[in-house]
């Protein structure tokens, strides 16, 4: 079966560096996200991103975080200066039709950790 | 906007037992509802949902969920659970256009005791 593939897995950073995660979706998916869950709160939206361009963003995705999709296989999530409320777990999601969230496929995540 | 509630951040059950997780959601709007579950050490993965239809939806491992509307609840059931079901459970809706990301619950932690 079809996987959304996250790497890596876990990433520990100092406070003000910059990391990027990264996201390899499902090869004939056109549509991806960003999900993020701090330990202990809810799953939440960070951002939705279609035909090379952010279609909707929470409030969450401030200045600090980007996305792109610097080839035909990649997703990447970029947070320029992270902070320490920036620990969390990442996921990566991509479905086939916006119109379906029935339709996503969720990656198993990236830990981060900002010390 | 819509919002989820899963009052129960952690529930233990003994092997064999039946189990209820409960989620209630708000919206203003028709909504789908969908029950994820997370295995350690995994993603996500889809265990059922509510498009339309029969208000009782079913998984192949044995959970069901109904939909009530008046209650606005999607509570996830088993009567019987394994061991293999520890697990994170997440309940999440979206509008019925589909257009809005999935807004999910805090998730609540089911331990199955031996």
């Amino acid at each position: 079966e079809p996987e959304v593939t996250q790497t890596p897995s876990h990433q520990v950073t100092q406070m003000g560096q910059e990391v990027i995660l990264r996201c390899v979706p499902i090869s004939n998916h056109l549509y991806f996200y960003w999900y993020r869950q701090i330990l202990g709160q809810k799953v939440e939206f960070l951002v939705s991103f279609y035909n090379n361009e952010i279609s909707e963003k929470s409030e969450i995705f401030d200045d600090q975080f980007s996305v792109e999709r610097p080839d035909g296989s990649n997703f990447t999530l970029k947070i320029r200066s992270t902070k320490l409320e920036d620990s969390a777990m990442y996921f990566c999601a991509s479905s086939a039709l916006n119109t379906a969230p029935y339709g996503y496929t969720f990656g198993s995540g990236t830990r981060l950790t900002v010390v | 906007a819509q919002s989820v509630t899963q009052l129960d951040s952690q529930v233990p059950v003994f092997e064999e037992a039946p189990v209820e997780l409960r989620c209630n959601y708000s919206s203003s709007v028709s909504v789908y509802l969908f029950w994820y579950v997370q295995y350690p050490n995994q993603g996500l993965q889809l265990l059922l949902k509510y498009l339309s239809g029969s208000t009782l939806v079913e998984s192949i491992n044995g959970f069901e969920a109904e939909f009530n509307k008046s209650q606005t609840s999607f509570h996830l059931r088993k009567p019987s659970v394994h061991i293999s079901d520890t697990a994170e459970y997440f309940c999440a809706v979206s509008d019925h256009t589909g257009n809005t990301p999935l807004v999910f619950g805090k998730g609540t932690r089911l331990s199955v005791i031996a």
